[in-house]
């Protein structure tokens, strides 16, 4: 059985930092692309970042470009996303989400999540 | 890169059917075969209803179906039923720098 299990959300300041991490079990890790997908409270799902199967290669959204950083150990089938410079709009629940399939580099892959981790809230506030 | 847009919401009675749609542009709906429909009950996670367009994971019921016409995909539920009442959310690929997009969500309210 697929399980995936967050931890790593709280309360941090304007301009702080905060680590997700994201276990996985039930599935052989690296040969699935891995993602961050995130919802405002009562709002809608925002895609944030994707990681390739090896972790080779990254892709983020615009609004978290330079600021957020996904990687993945393989060798103990987590995923993680470290956010830096946080600000008061990063304010979300935080969900990781396993890929249907890794992704080919260079080509238009699709927003296929088959599972989705319970989520972890994240609060930005003074 | 704005939202896909969808409805905001749409409604039906037991048994009847619906269809929310999904618009984009030729640089993500209307030019990829990547787009995927979720569900989400009220603070539970995304479920993972079709993607490729119209591909159905396993375990997700045939009343489910989806289809895209140039730049617009839609999601039909037939047969609705009470459970079906959740919020749908489109996705797609984007040629832009941000490479996946979600619309806005449509709330299904079964009467």
């Amino acid at each position: 059985e697929v399980q995936l299990l967050e931890s790593g959300g709280g309360l941090v300041q304007p301009g702080g930092s905060l680590r997700l991490s994201c276990a996985a079990s039930g599935f052989t890790f690296r040969r699935f692309a891995m993602n961050w997908v995130r919802q405002a409270p009562g709002k809608g799902l925002e895609w944030v970042s994707t990681l390739i199967g090896s972790g080779d290669t990254t892709y983020y959204a615009d609004s978290v470009k330079g600021r957020f950083t996904i990687s993945r150990d393989n060798s103990k089938n987590t995923l993680y996303l470290q956010m830096n410079s946080l600000r008061v709009e990063d304010t979300a629940v935080y969900y990781c989400a396993k890929s249907w399939d890794d992704i080919v580099v260079g080509g238009p892959w699709g927003p296929t999540f088959d599972y989705w981790a319970q989520g972890s809230l994240v609060t930005v506030s003074s | 890169q704005s939202a896909l847009t969808q409805p905001a919401s749409v409604s039906g009675s037991p048994g009847q059917s619906i269809t929310i749609s999904c618009t984009g542009t030729s640089s993500d709906v209307g030019g990829y075969k990547y787009v995927s429909w979720y569900q989400q009950h009220p603070g539970k996670a995304p479920k993972l209803m079709i993607f490729d367009v119209h591909i159905r994971p396993s375990g997700v019921s045939d009343r489910f179906s989806g289809s895209k016409s140039g730049n617009t995909a839609s999601l039909t539920i037939s047969g609705l039923r009470a459970d079906d009442e959740a919020y749908y959310y489109c996705s797609s690929y984007t040629s832009s720098t941000t490479c996946l997009i979600f619309g806005g969500g449509t709330k299904l309210t079964v009467l």
